[in-house]
């Protein structure tokens, strides 16, 4: 059966410092991956997604990147950190071509202080 | 854009009481997800609704969708506490990838 692993599950981190959030997949190939935020009591904010190593496309401009080194492998990453990059992080994957959703890995959730 | 709406936001309501979520969206989607969201934690899938017409339940939760007006709903029978939680819609897009963009999430507080 395909996992999803996340972390860590907790981070934080002062305002300038470097970030790096890993989500690794398991029991499947070649998966979309994607990266979504969710701010406090707020919905979700699709930030990344790939469709296989080293393709990555981002959703909206910010202070974030991301990678995808391996297959089964999605790196979130800031070289600085701001204030408003607080948030609780979710990795997800989906199948392709098409697939019945997604599944979300349990999430990191970031304070920045 | 495609924009996904949910109504109500916040929601706080009985044990035993029915009531209903909402789900709008903006543009033609062939797929719309159920989740739920316990506080701290992350997104419990519930509901996948294909088609039009598309009626799922899982003991007190239905959900059913409307292709045609862009709605969803959630429908809670007879509510008891375990069931409070957050709940979000989200209406699948294919731009590459299938991404899902989410509504704002409705959060349910049933009280004893």
């Amino acid at each position: 059966s395909q996992t999803i692993h996340q972390w860590p599950a907790t981070l934080v981190q002062p305002v300038g410092s470097p970030l790096s959030l890993e989500c690794t997949v398991e029991g499947t190939s070649n998966p979309n991956l994607y990266w979504y935020r969710q701010a406090a009591g707020r919905g979700l904010q699709l930030l990344f997604y790939s469709v296989g190593i080293g393709q990555i496309s981002s959703e909206v401009p910010q202070n974030l990147s991301a990678s995808r080194p391996q297959d089964r492998q999605f790196i979130l990453s800031s070289k600085k950190l701001l204030l408003s990059d607080s948030g609780f992080y979710l990795c997800a994957w989906s199948a392709v071509p098409r697939s019945y959703g997604y599944t979300f890995g349990s999430g990191t959730r970031l304070t920045v202080v | 854009e495609l924009k996904v709406e949910q109504n109500p936001l916040f929601l706080s309501m009985q044990e035993e009481k029915n009531y209903t979520i909402y789900c709008n969206y903006s543009t033609t989607s062939d797929r719309l997800y159920w989740y739920r969201q316990d506080p701290g934690k992350s997104l419990e899938s519930l509901f996948v609704l294909l088609s039009n017409g598309a009626v799922k339940q899982e003991g007190r939760l239905m959900a059913s969708l409307d292709t045609k007006a862009r709605l969803s709903t959630l429908h809670i029978t007879a509510a008891v506490h375990d069931l409070s939680a957050t709940y979000f819609c989200a209406v699948a897009v294919f731009q590459g990838a299938q991404k899902l963009v989410f509504g704002q999430g409705t959060r349910l507080t049933i009280n004893p």
